[in-house]
């Protein structure tokens, strides 16, 4: 268990509709980071978020959006959904390490999104 | 594609033997990452190394790193059924902090 939590668990949309998942930060880290995993494929980096500010961003167009919130706590959400985006998506928690990088993180067990 | 490089894509080996998987990327990174996923469900971070590092022991786990070559190995000693999963390796680049997963080494340990 990481302490990282996500909501909800599994989610069934439609094309065209919009989407928010949620995530809770292990208590004391200060970045998020969200992926977006298609079956049996590698994570992909959606985007990264430190101190409330996004920090790093995949390849992925501007319809996906996040927030992070000051307990760490932290949002994805997607507008106009596509087929495609039918995924496992995960958030993970971890700290901003001095040099640059982050350090180890913690995942949460996904929220598995099906759009129809 | 954004990702890493794993090799073997799916490796099958009987218990008590060793595996290893491999991992190439492309770009300076601050660190390499593997994980450990099961069924799908979220990864289990097992190992991290940095750019300045070579080698690193974590009780069954040895992880390499030749950033010369762009490239990290994962052993893990006297399999156990425990073991099967997919494993992945993450790294942090260096420009951008983008973190770059490979498609992962789906590892199937017989009984």
């Amino acid at each position: 268990e990481t302490g990282v939590t996500q909501s909800p668990t599994h989610l069934i949309k439609t094309r065209g509709q919009q989407v928010t998942l949620r995530c809770s930060s292990q208590s004391g880290h200060n970045t998020v980071s969200w992926y977006q995993q298609a079956l049996g494929q590698g994570p992909q980096f959606i985007f990264q978020y430190y101190r409330e500010e996004e920090n790093g961003r995949g390849n992925f167009p501007p319809r996906f959006s996040g927030l992070q919130f000051p307990n760490y706590s932290s949002e994805l959400n997607v507008n106009a959904l596509e087929l495609d985006d039918s995924a496992l998506y995960l958030c993970a928690s971890s700290l901003r390490l001095a040099g640059g990088g982050v350090d180890e993180q913690f995942f949460g067990p996904g929220t598995r999104l099906t759009v129809l | 594609s954004q990702q890493g490089e794993e090799d073997p894509q799916a490796l099958s080996i009987q218990e008590g033997e060793n595996a290893t998987m491999n991992c190439s990327y492309k770009t300076s990174i601050n660190n390499l990452q593997w994980y450990r996923q099961n069924s799908g469900r979220g990864l289990v971070h097992l190992i991290l190394i940095r750019s300045n590092e070579r080698e690193k022991h974590s009780g069954r786990l040895r992880v390499t790193l030749d950033t010369s070559k762009k490239s990290s190995s994962l052993l893990i000693t006297a399999s156990r059924a425990a073991d099967t999963a997919s494993y992945f390796c993450a790294t942090g680049r260096l420009r951008d902090d983008k973190i770059i997963f490979g498609k992962g080494t789906r590892l199937h340990i017989l009984p």
